[in-house]
């Protein structure tokens, strides 16, 4: 059965400071998602990590993707009270099939 | 585009009644997907549809039934609700293909009395 943690669940951080949110999986996989829940709202696509060492950057958030440590890591730099929100991971380990996430981070960022 | 839509937005039913939450997407998508959220568990598979004409069960398919009306469709029907289906249901739509990316609706947020 395939697990997907994530850590941590909870954060608050201060503006204008690093953090970084690890997403680890069991299961041996190449496809890795990483999606944005405003509270209230639906899940907004954010990257998608199709190999080893993949690494995508979107304004202040950087994901990448180690397969062979099983773990994606989810930066953000210099944070803004914009980014608070939820994040979560998805693995796809059967493409066609559902993907499997996590039970994502919930960040809260503060003046 | 509208992207993946779903109806309703809201609903409270009583124990026992049945209804039947709607979703569609015009993105000519081959899988659609049902999940269910509640708070601390992440996102749930209900059931699924990897291409029109199929149907499979996801991690938590029971007390539910699903129809893949079309390519565009696919519904999920509670037939006799519970308390415990009291939840936020997200239908998704993805390719099917190698890049598994997946495109949510708005929810539907269901209390069940």
């Amino acid at each position: 059965e395939l697990k997907v943690e994530q850590n941590p669940l909870f954060l608050s951080m201060q503006e204008g400071k690093n953090y970084t949110i690890y997403c680890n999986y069991s299961t041996t996989s190449d496809r890795l998602y990483w999606y944005r829940q405003d509270p209230g709202k639906s899940l907004e696509s954010l990257f998608v990590l199709l190999s080893n060492g993949a690494v995508k950057q979107e304004g202040r958030l950087m994901a990448s993707l180690d397969t062979k440590a099983r773990l994606s890591t989810l930066h953000i730099t210099a944070a803004v009270h914009d980014l608070s929100a939820t994040y979560f991971c998805a693995v796809d380990i059967n493409s066609g099939y559902a993907l499997n996430f996590g039970k994502g981070t919930s960040l809260l960022v503060t003046p | 585009n509208a992207g993946v839509t779903q109806t309703p937005k809201f609903q409270v039913l009583k124990t026992g009644q049945s209804m039947t939450l709607q979703c569609a997407q015009d993105m000519n998508h081959n899988s659609m997907y049902w999940y269910r959220q509640d708070p601390g568990m992440g996102l749930r598979l209900i059931y699924y549809s990897a291409s029109e004409g199929t149907t499979d069960k996801g991690e938590v398919p029971n007390g539910y039934n699903v129809s893949r009306l079309n390519k565009r469709e696919f519904s999920l029907r509670l037939e006799s609700a519970a308390p415990s289906q009291t939840s936020v249901y997200f239908c998704a739509s993805s390719p099917g293909q190698v890049v598994n990316e997946q495109f949510f609706g708005p929810g539907t947020r269901l209390t069940v009395l």
